[in-house]
């Protein structure tokens, strides 16, 4: 496997269910991130993982719960879920440097729906 | 806060056309990255352009910054349906933080 996967691709899920997204990144990157993308709005970012330390969380409903357990892998658990959570939900990795370019590089994403 | 606004932001086209889209910042930005995402997909990255006045070429794809650094565009000469897609432009705006713009849907049709 190359770059960042992520799995699964697809997921239906009840509002009671508990289920969890798993993100690999195989590009030696220190920095993980977790993001929304919603129809017709920018990417906007949930999580950020550096060294498996979280160094972002942006006022995320805690229904969504992030676990890092080393620098390559990058989990979402989800748990009662609102219709409004269906979305893509895309991982990224960086090399997390300042003052550098450090261009992201994303997962094909989860597509989510929540009936 | 920095935003980015691109445009338009959609754009439906015949093969063979060519077509400008643009990316602006309300402020300096020191780098740019582009990205093209298909539907069901993660956006995969195009180009990162760095010096302003920079021109970077991707086959039928050219990349420009503006000599303010402010804004960027992306040129797509002869356009075919496998460049039908959603265009964002991001930067990086702090050690872990990352802008994007909204993006450009472009639907090109055979």
């Amino acid at each position: 496997e190359t770059g960042v996967t992520q799995t699964p691709r697809h997921l239906v899920m009840g509002m009671t269910n508990k289920k969890s997204l798993k993100c690999e990144q195989h590009l030696g990157h220190n920095a993980m991130y977790w993001y929304k993308q919603s129809a017709k709005k920018p990417l906007e970012l949930m999580f950020v993982y550096s060294l498996e330390e979280r160094v972002e969380n942006n006022s995320v409903p805690s229904r969504f719960s992030p676990e890092c357990p080393n620098s390559s892998h990058l989990f979402l658990h989800l748990h009662t879920l609102q219709p409004e959570d269906s979305a893509l939900y895309l991982c990224a990795s960086s090399q997390g440097l300042a003052g550098m370019v450090n261009e992201q590089f994303f997962g094909p994403g989860t597509r989510l729906t929540v009936l | 806060t920095q935003l980015l606004e691109q445009s338009p932001q959609f754009l439906s086209i015949q093969e063979g056309e060519n077509l400008t889209v643009y990316c602006n910042s309300s402020s300096v930005f020191s780098s740019l990255q582009w990205y093209r995402q298909e539907p069901g997909e993660g956006p995969v990255l195009l180009v990162t352009v760095v010096t302003g006045g920079e021109v970077k070429k991707l086959k039928r794809l050219t990349f420009q910054f503006g000599d303010a650094r402010k804004d960027s565009s992306l040129h797509i000469t002869a356009a075919q349906p496998g460049d039908t897609g959603l265009y964002l432009c991001g930067l990086k705006a702090g050690t872990y933080k990352y802008i994007f713009g909204t993006g450009t849907r472009l639907k090109v049709l055979a």
